[in-house]
């Protein structure tokens, strides 16, 4: 089985505070994803890695950074977390090869006050 | 702009009947075409894909899709529909070329009645 484990299932932290969202996977796989979910968006891809420290902006990328320091390890920072952060984030994983499916993780609900 | 539509937010549909998903897509190249599903609170779960050959694949639960690449279309189908099929689906592209990036829809939500 595919494990792609997202650090906390739910945060919630104060405005201007740096907030780390860590994700690690037990597959090898070189593509790494970050997405924020929230209602009538769908999925929108904030930054995205294909090796390590390799990374490239997604569609969303203001007000966030990453990190990937390792193979099995991608991090989302907030810099200085702000209200309109609060969402829902998700963490994929992919081989390499492009016609293979994401594997995701459970998600991370993050609510910033 | 490459992007990926499902025009229905929700579609509601009676236990036994069929039902359709529907998914429509622009991007540049021959892209490869997924399915995934979302229960509350949990991560998203691959269904099905199409990456070529026979346009109709089919995946889990019973669940199959139909790649229509004149229509540029992607719909998700299944013959009976079940109350546990209740559920967020999202359709998502990865288009054609070297990256690997992928695009989602925005969701619809299956609503199964009794």
């Amino acid at each position: 089985d595919v494990k792609v484990t997202q650090s906390s299932r739910y945060l919630v932290k104060r405005t201007g505070e740096k907030v780390f969202l860590e994700c690690v996977q037990d597959m090898d796989h070189e593509n790494m994803f970050w997405y924020r979910q929230d209602p009538g968006l769908g999925l929108r891809l904030i930054y995205f890695s294909y090796d390590v420290k390799m990374k490239e902006k997604g569609d969303i990328p203001e007000g966030y950074s990453v990190s990937r320091e390792k193979k099995e390890r991608f991090s989302l920072i907030l810099e200085s977390a702000s209200t309109n952060q609060t969402s829902m984030y998700l963490c994929a994983i992919s081989p390499g090869q492009g016609r293979s499916e994401a594997f995701f993780g459970q998600g991370t609900r993050l609510t910033v006050v | 702009a490459q992007s990926v539509a499902q025009p229905e937010d929700q579609v509601n549909v009676a236990e036994g009947n069929p039902l359709t998903v529907k998914c429509t897509y622009s991007v540049s190249g021959n892209p490869y075409l997924f399915w995934y599903v979302q229960y509350p609170n949990r991560g998203l779960q691959f269904l099905l894909k199409y990456i070529t050959g026979d346009n109709l694949v089919k995946g889990s639960y019973g669940f199959e899709a139909e790649f229509n690449k004149s229509q540029t279309s992607f719909h998700l189908k299944k013959p009976s529909a079940l109350v546990s099929d209740s559920a967020l689906y999202f359709c998502a592209v990865r288009p054609g070329g070297a990256t690997n990036k992928l695009i989602f829809g925005t969701g619809t939500l299956l609503a199964v009645q009794p």
